[in-house]
């Protein structure tokens, strides 16, 4: 299957710092990807939809100056948590459309997941 | 955000047993998606399904495409301990670009 890598897959940080997660497409392009975040013992909630060369487009509730996106290319996308504090503390997962066309396949692939803890 | 309804919450099953899990939604979906999450770690697509009515297989598991498309079954047969984890539906409008909607989960755990 296609692979996406996430970086780091975990990073403990100060309260009031900020953080930055890289998702890669390793082996296709992705015009679009998705930031999610997951709760202990609960599903995916999505977070945000990333879009290449545009602004990402974020779920209700999600502040957009808290969690920045940044899609710079069709293979990275990153997710800052500016400012982070205890409660921010979660595993952020990314997921990438193998797109072939305009269509794409349908098919999403996720990272491994950044588990995020802040003190 | 929406999610879709999935059952069991969780399951404990003897190793060898057939396994059985199904996703049911109140809006239609032209893509649904199986995946398994093991702990720490992203969810893994096992299968795609595109079509109302389709039947897919991947090694042992089985999935189905509703008739309704409101609604797919996953099945793995003679479970064995590494079928251990969270299995996920999830449902999608169209085959790309659009945003994928997760189901609630289902835990399984089999028992040696």
């Amino acid at each position: 299957g296609a692979v996406v890598s996430q970086h780091p897959s975990r990073v403990i940080c100060k309260s009031g710092t900020s953080v930055k997660i890289e998702c890669r497409s390793l082996d296709f392009q992705a015009t679009t990807m998705f930031w999610y975040r997951q709760f202990p013992k609960q599903s995916l909630m999505l977070m945000a939809t990333s879009n290449e060369g545009s602004k990402a487009t974020y779920e209700q509730g999600v502040e957009k100056d808290k969690f920045l996106i940044n899609h710079a290319s069709l293979t990275l996308s990153t997710l800052t948590v500016t400012s982070a504090h205890p409660e921010d503390s979660s595993f952020y997962i990314c997921s990438a459309d193998r797109t072939s066309g305009r269509g794409g396949t349908g098919e999403l692939f996720f990272g491994e997941g950044s588990r995020l803890t802040v003190l | 955000g929406q999610q879709l309804n999935q059952s069991p919450q969780s399951m404990f099953i003897q190793e060898g047993e057939d396994v059985s899990m199904n996703c049911t939604s109140s809006s239609i979906f032209n893509t649904w998606l199986w995946y398994k999450q093991e702990p720490g770690e992203g969810p893994v697509l096992l299968i795609a399904l595109y079509k109302a009515g389709e039947l897919t297989s991947n090694g042992r598991l089985t999935a189905q495409f509703g008739i309704t498309r409101k609604d797919s079954f996953l099945n793995i047969s003679a479970s064995i301990p590494s079928d251990v984890g969270i299995y996920f539906c999830a449902g999608r409008l169209s085959g790309g670009y659009q945003k994928v909607t997760f189901g609630t989960g289902t835990k399984l755990q089999v028992i040696p």
